[in-house]
């Protein structure tokens, strides 16, 4: 039962352009969304994060926005660079029964950027 | 450098052979998670404990793998017997749980193959 998903397995983009990476979820408990960042041969990284009270959380070039209507979340990156190219995971957060955080993961999108 | 370290890199294996996998988080941090990433199923969460007490092994086929934390400064996650279908890379995380939001420090993975 995948409570994250990422239903786009990969995405090419031109530099300079936007990149749009999607999540939908189904947990409504929970209340963090974050994205990961993984290059190969290395672990994932933090990139940015939003509480599940705001709507829109922006970080330099990094935009994630969250819809909780529809529990959808998308990051937004503009403008794509080469360097952006890795495995982007998209991660939610819950309490678990000691009240601490418990991170669920999707399956990940590879994006491209096209020089 | 405040890192999580783990070992082995790389282990290639035969079927039917132990498998343990090392984890040193980072210092002061009270919660490590495992996980394994796989294409199909992304990053999956196998266990995690909190000041060294296992609070969640769901994840984890239980007849072959196991999870301990013998003290702070190391984790452990053990397959025995190992099968090709456990193939895949192990990832360890560290977070200080008063702090987390989600945002996880990972090490930078033990890839097993099993053949």
């Amino acid at each position: 039962d995948q409570q994250v998903k990422q239903n786009s397995p990969s995405l090419s983009v031109q530099e300079g352009r936007i990149s749009i990476l999607n999540c939908d979820y189904t947990n409504s408990m929970f209340d963090y969304f974050l994205w990961y960042k993984k290059y190969p041969a290395e672990g994932p990284t933090f990139l940015i994060s939003i509480s599940s009270i705001k709507d829109k959380n922006e970080d330099g070039r990094f935009t994630v926005f969250l819809n909780k209507s529809a529990k959808h979340l998308s990051l937004h990156i503009v403008p794509s660079q080469p360097g952006d190219s890795a495995v982007y995971f998209c991660a939610a957060s819950s309490r678990d029964s000691g009240g601490y955080q418990k991170v669920t993961f999707g399956i990940g999108t590879k994006l491209q950027v096209i020089p | 450098d405040a890192r999580v370290t783990q070992t082995p890199r790389h282990k290639v294996t035969e079927m039917g052979q132990e498998v343990t996998m090392r984890c040193q988080p980072i210092l002061g941090h009270n919660t490590v998670f495992w996980y394994r990433q796989t294409m199909m199923q992304g990053l999956e969460l196998l266990a995690y404990f909190r000041n060294r007490a296992p609070l969640d092994d769901s994840g984890m086929p239980k007849d072959r793998f196991s999870a301990e934390m013998p003290d702070a400064t190391l984790a452990t996650l053990k397959i025995q017997p190992s099968e090709p279908r456990d193939s895949a890379v192990y990832f360890c995380a560290s977070v200080l749980s008063s702090l987390n939001t989600g945002e996880l420090f990972f090490g930078e993975g033990s890839r097993l193959t099993v053949l």
